[in-house]
């Protein structure tokens, strides 16, 4: 099992471009979710997913779109990148939705924008 | 406002020593408390969860301690090795789903010869 991948691992941005953070678990789990990290702060949930064809908004959705067509691939967008983006971001991925249920998480994507 | 607040904020200790991190928080309605470690570069990883009803929970060299009644939490290293050096996450559920964390700043310990 190779857990949850995420890709790239380092991304530079110019602000205004737009790309997509690749997630992808193999674990057959239901629940997935996306966080960024930022010094000072704790994690922040950004969007999640409860299966495939289901997602709703975290805490900081604004920028940020989110698609679940299977159960293995949660792909995040960002549309228009600003250096406000400038963050870690991490995947991760739970058997489903409850808390009692362990997340396991991605290595993270260190994204810059400038 | 749901919040969790961790002290200290980071500490150095030399290997083989013990050390105790602080988790305080204000989250209603609790559900259950999860430390995490997260090492540098990485993900975090769970090292333990905490309901309601549990007091104190062992995994290998790390305890920790759950007081509902106050709301706080600590997490005790014992014998510390150089691979504990990473920053430890206190997450506080407030409700049933992964959806609704509270996440802790982390402490940040480094483990020195």
């Amino acid at each position: 099992n190779a857990g949850v991948t995420q890709t790239p691992k380092f991304q530079v941005l110019k602000t205004g471009q737009s790309m997509t953070l690749q997630c992808a678990q193999d674990m057959n789990h239901e629940y997935m979710s996306w966080y960024r990290q930022d010094p000072g702060m704790g994690l922040r949930l950004i969007h999640y997913s409860v299966g495939a064809g289901i997602t709703d908004q975290g805490e900081v959705p604004n920028g940020y779109n989110v698609s679940r067509s299977t159960t293995e691939d949660f792909p995040l967008r960002l549309l228009s990148a600003a250096p406000s983006q400038t963050s870690v971001y991490f995947c991760a991925s739970s058997r489903d939705s409850s808390s009692y249920n362990e997340q396991f998480f991605g290595p993270g994507t260190r994204l810059t924008v400038l | 406002k749901n919040q969790v607040e961790q002290s200290p904020q980071s500490l150095i200790i030399l290997e083989g020593k013990n050390c105790t991190l602080q988790c305080n928080y204000t989250v209603s309605p609790f559900s259950n408390l999860r430390w995490y470690k997260q090492d540098t570069g990485r993900g975090p990883v769970s090292l333990t969860i905490m309901t309601f009803s549990e007091n104190t929970k062992s995994n290998r060299r790390y305890t920790a301690t759950l007081d509902a009644d106050t709301k706080q939490s600590s997490l005790h290293i014992t014998a510390s090795q150089l691979s504990d050096s990473a920053s430890y996450i206190c997450v506080v559920s407030a409700g049933y789903g992964n959806n609704r964390l509270a996440f802790g700043k982390g402490n940040q310990v480094v483990v020195i010869p």
